[in-house]
Parts: structure tokens; sequence; C-alpha cells
């Protein structure tokens, strides 16, 4: 079967252009999951999704940040006005409900210039 | 808050056992995961620890103290593919994951 894909893989853009990154969750999983991956750095959690509702929207780094998930399944997450502190490697992932493993995507290189 | 701590870096011998640890501080406390992650690639998971003990898997395993705020990800008969990073990532209510920095792993010859 197939795993989380993300799209695009990469991503340039300038700084002050928005950009909107796409994540397709294994199916049937009803919890999905948005982090962020600087160079050289740990995973930062952004926001996670149990079916189309996100409970806790905190982990956003700021209100440039926005996903949203619609008929449970593929979830955008839109950065407006980039700034070159965004770029970095955005990491989604599935898992089938609480409390259960998460499966990752291949990740979006995103490059603002 | 949350707090975990590894190792940024280690380095081991092909044919020989590591352990890596991680201690965490965390309002609230679900599971534990490690993930393993080569450069340039996602996370991929190697075990889930909730209660107390010792969970084998091959030639990776995973300890878990909850009184403690403690564990670990044992490795045996390294191989040069194991070479990554190892992440201790630990779950708190609502599934949500705070994962520690990563320990680097070098595995020579």
């Amino acid at each position: 079967g197939a795993g989380v894909s993300q799209s695009p893989s990469n991503k340039v853009t300038e700084k002050g252009k928005d950009v909107e990154l796409r994540c397709d969750p294994i199916s049937g999983h009803t919890a999905l999951y948005w982090y962020r991956q600087s160079l050289g750095q740990g995973l930062e959690f952004l926001i996670y999704f149990q079916g189309n509702s996100a409970p806790d929207k905190s982990g956003l780094p700021s209100d440039r940040f926005s996903a949203e998930r619609t008929g449970g399944s593929v979830s955008t997450l839109t950065i407006q006005r980039t700034q070159q502190e965004d770029s970095a490697v955005y990491l989604c992932a599935s898992s089938p409900g609480l409390y259960n493993e998460q499966f990752f995507g291949p990740g979006t290189r995103l490059t603002v210039l | 808050g949350q707090n975990i701590d590894q190792p940024t870096e280690m380095t081991a011998t092909e044919g020989a056992i590591v352990q890596i640890n991680c201690t965490y501080q965390t309002s609230g406390f679900n599971g534990l995961f490690w993930y393993q992650q080569h450069a340039g690639e996602a996370p991929t998971f190697l075990s889930y620890n909730v209660l107390d003990g010792l969970e084998e898997k091959g030639r990776f395993s995973s300890f878990l103290s909850r009184s403690k705020g403690y564990s670990y990800l044992l490795l045996k008969e390294l191989q040069m593919k194991d070479s990554a990073s190892y992440l201790c990532a630990v779950e708190n209510a609502g599934n949500m994951l705070t994962f520690g920095g990563g320990t680097r792993l070098m595995v020579k010859p």
C-alpha cells in the first residue's frame, strides 16, 4: 500500500510569497501531523489533526502559518508572506488514531530566497 | 513544558554494541518512541514503549523507566548502515510528539 506522500518535494520561493504544501496520509489514518526540521536541527511539532479538527494550534510558529484538512484525508499547510527563516524541511506524518505509531512522508524542502 | 535530552553524537565500531540514552521531563506521558533518520530522509519508526522494561526487536532493543524519566535504545552487532540519527520522542496527551534533538551515530569499520 502507498505510504504518506507530500508535494512538492522541493519548493524554492521568494521572500514575501505564499506557499502551499500538501500531504496525502495513508488511507484510513485519522490522525495527521505536521513537523518542521531546520538544517541540522531536531523535529519541531507544528500541528496535528484528529479527523478534520485541529485541537491545538499553539505549535504554529506565527500567524502566517495555517493548516487545514478536509474530508478527513488530504491536508495543506499554508505559509503566507514567507521569510527566510521559514526555510526548512516540512514533514507530514499520519497514524491510524490516537496513541499509534506515526508514519512519515518524505517531506517538502522549502527554500525561501 | 517539555524537555528531552539525548547526546548529540556517538561513535561506535562495526560489530559492537551501542546504547543511546534519552532523559525526559514532560507534562503528561503516554509513551516513548524511537525513530531512525538517515541523512536527507524522513524518520522511520523503531520502537514504542508504554510500560517499564525492555522491548526487544531483532538487533534493536528499547528500555523505559517512567519513574526515572529515562529510556535507552540498544543497538547490537552494529552495521555500517546503522549510521544515522536516532530520535527519542515523548508522546503526551492527544498523541502530540515532542522530539529530542537526535543522536547522530557514526559507525566505523
